[in-house]
């Protein structure tokens, strides 16, 4: 199966830094995928990397995915309180069995101080 | 449309007993999904159907769980016999066939407590 690490788990910032979430697999990805939750909520869909090297960016969000992908960040440039939230990798399955459930990392929990 | 929605919000029940969650996708949305999320994990796959087929099933998903989209469209799950590990928050998703892969538009979750 295929796993997915987010780092780090949780994450305290003060508003108006820059951070960056992390998601890593151990294998390469057929596509990865960032979400949004906040607590107790559904997820939201933020980004959609497929391409080796694919970097995204939605307001001060940026997503990118590596060459050889199997690694992918998340940065956040000037966090906001409205920031705050869980943030979530997902990926399909390299293998053909299955291109249609999502598997997802842990999250990371991020705070923003005002 | 507003997009998924599901019902109840909230549901506790008592070990042992039967609790069925609705999902109401986005109108346009053939295909429909089930995760499970506890606590600081991430969500895990369930069931997917499209339109009223359902098409794959997880290992998570016990002969107590059984999900059903009798008419392609709203989807219901049912839990028989609950028990404590079934405390969860309960994810439906909506995506439509041919659209990029992953584009799966969240519920806001039915969370279950079982006491």
């Amino acid at each position: 199966s295929q796993e997915l690490e987010q780092s780090p788990q949780s994450l305290i910032v003060q508003e108006g830094k820059n951070l960056t979430i992390n998601c890593t697999s151990s294998k390469t990805l057929y596509g990865l995928y960032w979400y949004k939750q906040k607590y107790g909520e559904g997820l939201i869909f933020l980004m959609m990397l497929q391409k080796g090297g694919e970097e995204k960016s939605h307001e001060k969000i940026t997503a990118k995915l590596d060459e050889k992908k199997q690694q992918s960040s998340l940065h956040i440039t000037a966090s906001q309180p409205s920031h705050a939230g869980i943030y979530l990798c997902g990926a399909y399955p390299l293998s053909s069995g299955s291109a249609r459930q999502l598997t997802f990392g842990s999250g990371t929990q991020l705070t923003v101080l005002p | 449309d507003t997009g998924v929605s599901q019902d109840p919000r909230h549901k506790i029940t008592k070990r042992g007993q039967n609790v069925t969650f609705r999902c109401d996708p986005i109108s346009e949305h053939n295909r429909l999904y089930w995760y499970r999320q506890t606590l600081g994990q991430g969500p895990e796959f369930l069931t997917y159907f499209q339109n009223e087929a359902q098409l794959e099933k997880s290992r998570l998903l016990s002969d107590r769980f059984s999900a059903e989209r009798p008419k392609g469209s709203f989807s219901t799950l049912e839990i028989q016999r609950t028990e404590q590990g079934d405390s969860a928050m309960y994810l439906c998703a909506s995506s439509m066939a041919g659209q990029g892969a992953g584009e799966q538009y969240f519920g806001p979750g039915t969370r279950l407590t079982v006491t």
